[in-house]
Parts: structure tokens; C-alpha cells; sequence
């Protein structure tokens, strides 16, 4: 079956532009996250999603980044007045139910300029 | 705050010689780990999935040990491939809560 997909693959913006990022998780996945990967470290947590709920926010770096997952299966996480420090690649990842396996997506990169 | 980290960063093994990769966390209160691979320019994909109460997890060439009193885990991998090369990644699950950590990865080269 299909596996996490995620749009655009590759983002170009300048400075003060909002971006946003989606996310479709494996068919049936009710858990969601998304991460933020830096070049040569590991994913970092951004937020989690149970069905549509938002059930934790704590890695988000600040208010200009949010989340959505209205209907309990696409995600969109968007940027606000993207800066540079921003640029990086942006992972969405899903699994059955809370704790069990996580699949990956090939992730988004983002360039702000 | 959790902290995971994986020693070496790097490792380079000619084909077919055994190694083990190590990932140690500082809270021991976990409720898995899971490792992964990743290719250069590609995504995560996960390889094994080891449950708190679970003391090792096995596929094919693969074995996963956990360690929870002593904060580790290591990957065995046997008769190592160049196809094994990639950055192999772990990542902690705490008890109760979603937010994974995860180490920043041994990147492994396999000489053929």
C-alpha cells in the first residue's frame, strides 16, 4: 500500500513569506507527527497529533509554527513569516496507534531565502 | 530532558565483519526504542521496534538489545553488505507522553 506522502518534496521562499507543508499518513494511521531535521543530526520533535486532536505542541520552536489535522488524516504544518534560520527538512511521520511502529515520509525540504 | 546519544558517529568495517552500534539515553523511564536507517537524501525507515519490557528484537541480519536499567540499547548486525551502508538512527519513547528523541546517528560505511 501507499506510504506517507508529502508536499511539496523541495520549498524555495523568501524571508517573511508563510509556507505551509503537507502531510498524507498511511491509510488508517490515527497518530501523527511531525519532526525537523538539521543537517547530520537526528529528527527533532516538533508535534503529535491522536486522530485530529493535538495532543502535543512542545517542540514547536515558537508561535510563528502550527499545525493542523482537521479531519483526523491530512496534516499541514505552517510556517509564519518564514526566516532564514527556519530552512531545514521537515519530516511528517504516522503509525497505527500511539507508541507502536512510526513510518517516515521522504520529507520537505524548505529554503528560506 | 531526555538525552540520547549514539557513539560512534562513524564507522567504516570492511564486508563481512560483525559490528555493533550503540545508543545510550539518560532517563531510563522509557516505553520503546526504535532504530532506524537512513539514506543519504531519503527518509527513516524503521528497522526495529523494541518494547520496555522486551530485553532484544530480531529480523534477519539484525539484532536489537535494550538495556532500560543501565540507559542502552545497541544494534548487532551480522555478516555486514555494503547495502548496509546508510546513518542508522535510535529513538526513545518516553513513558505516558509522544515527544520521541532522537539520537543524531553512527553513520556506517561497509568497504567492499
Amino acid at each position: 500500500g501507499a506510504g506517507v506522502s508529502q508536499s511539496p518534496r523541495y520549498k524555495v521562499t523568501k524571508r517573511g513569506q508563510d509556507v505551509a507543508l503537507r502531510c498524507d499518513p498511511i491509510s488508517g494511521h490515527v497518530s501523527l507527527y511531525w519532526y525537523r531535521q538539521a543537517l547530520g543530526q537526528g529528527p527533532e520533535f516538533l508535534t503529535y497529533f491522536n486522530y485530529e486532536a493535538q495532543q502535543d505542541k512542545s517542540g514547536l520552536p515558537n508561535d510563528r509554527f502550527s499545525a493542523e489535522r482537521p479531519e483526523g488524516s491530512i496534516s499541514t504544518l505552517t510556517i509564519q513569516r518564514t526566516e532564514q534560520r527556519d530552512s531545514a527538512m521537515y519530516r511528517c511521520a504516522s503509525s497505527g496507534k500511539a507508541q507502536e511502529t512510526q513510518y517516515f515520509g521522504p520529507g520537505t525540504r524548505l529554503l528560506v531565502l | 530532558k531526555q538525552e540520547v546519544t549514539q557513539i560512534p558517529a562513524a564507522l567504516s568495517v570492511p564486508e563481512g565483519e560483525n559490528l555493533v552500534l550503540n545508543c545510550s539515553f539518560t532517563d531510563s523511564a522509557i516505553y520503546n526504542l526504535q532504530w532506524f536507517r537512513q539514506d543519504p537524501g531519503k527518509g527513516l525507515t524503521s528497522l526495529l521496534l523494541i518494547q520496555s519490557s522486551q530485553r532484544e528484537q530480531t529480523s534477519g541480519r539484525l539484532n536489537a538489545s535494550l538495556d532500560k536499567s543501565s540507559g542502552r540499547s545497541t544494534l548487532y548486525i551480522a555478516a555486514s553488505q555494503p547495502g548496509d551502508s546508510a546513518t542508522y538512527l535510535c529513538a526513545v519513547r518516553p513513558g505516558g507522553y509522544q515527544k520521541v528523541t532522537f539520537g543524531t546517528g553512527t553513520k556506517l560505511q561497509v568497504i567492499p
